[in-house]
């Protein structure tokens, strides 16, 4: 089992659509959350630290379940501009060393 | 100013060269990181500096050799890098590895060819 596992898509939305992402972890003591945006042949860009009572940035809500090891995205009304990849990644259990487990990543296609 | 920098932007070099790359960032982070990322994959992790000092090595070959001269730069010094070791080279920083929510910034990456 991967440590962070995400559905690659790619997901092709049309614009103003709402489209939701799913991501699992497998281990428990991990503690940081976040999810990075990557447009193609760019570094990943932050788009949110994901916090145990859920997150609200503007079109963008980010939730964690740690019960069930489970974080997610949701993006609302769709832009072109969202087309990229959404990285899940979680840090890699206590001790807290400053070592991020990526997810292989979700494809979004916003299109008009 | 949430800014990493890296030079060069691209690098083609020889199997028998040697080569460095630069980042820099000038936000008072104390942990400053190299990730290698090939084509269609994530990042993966290469180093990690904390306060100056090298506390990760992802068992990289020593072919790939990290320095990080102050708080505010870091270096990858190659050397005999093979053809499969062409990727985008990303540096990152964050202001400390201990701590909840780390968040760590990117730099642009150096994108490196090895013929």
């Amino acid at each position: 089992r991967k440590e962070v596992e995400q559905d690659p898509g790619p997901f092709n939305v049309p614009e103003g659509a709402t489209v939701a992402f799913n991501c699992t972890y497998s281990n428990s003591a991990s503690q940081s959350f976040f999810w990075y945006r990557q447009d193609c042949r760019k570094e990943p860009k932050l788009l949110m630290s994901v916090y145990s009572s859920g997150n609200e940035d503007g079109r963008f809500t980010a939730q964690l379940n740690r019960a069930s090891q489970y974080i997610s995205l949701l993006i609302r009304d769709s832009k072109l501009s969202d087309s990229a990849t959404y990285l899940c990644v979680v840090n890699a259990g206590s001790g807290n060393t400053g070592k991020l487990i990526f997810g292989q990543g979700t494809t979004l296609q916003v299109k008009p | 100013d949430t800014e990493v920098t890296q030079t060069p932007k691209h690098l083609v070099m020889g199997m028998t060269n040697k080569k460095s790359l630069k980042c820099e960032q000038h936000m008072g982070h104390r942990a400053m990181y190299w990730y290698k990322q090939k084509a269609k994959k994530p990042p993966e992790l290469m180093f990690v500096y904390s306060y100056e000092k090298l506390s990760i090595n992802e068992s990289v070959p020593s072919r790939f050799s990290p320095e990080c001269p102050n708080s505010s730069l870091l270096n990858l010094h190659l050397h005999a890098l093979q053809p499969e070791d062409s990727a985008l080279y990303l540096c990152a920083s964050s202001q400390a590895p201990a701590g909840y929510y780390n968040e760590q910034f990117f730099g642009p990456g150096t994108r490196l060819t090895v013929l």
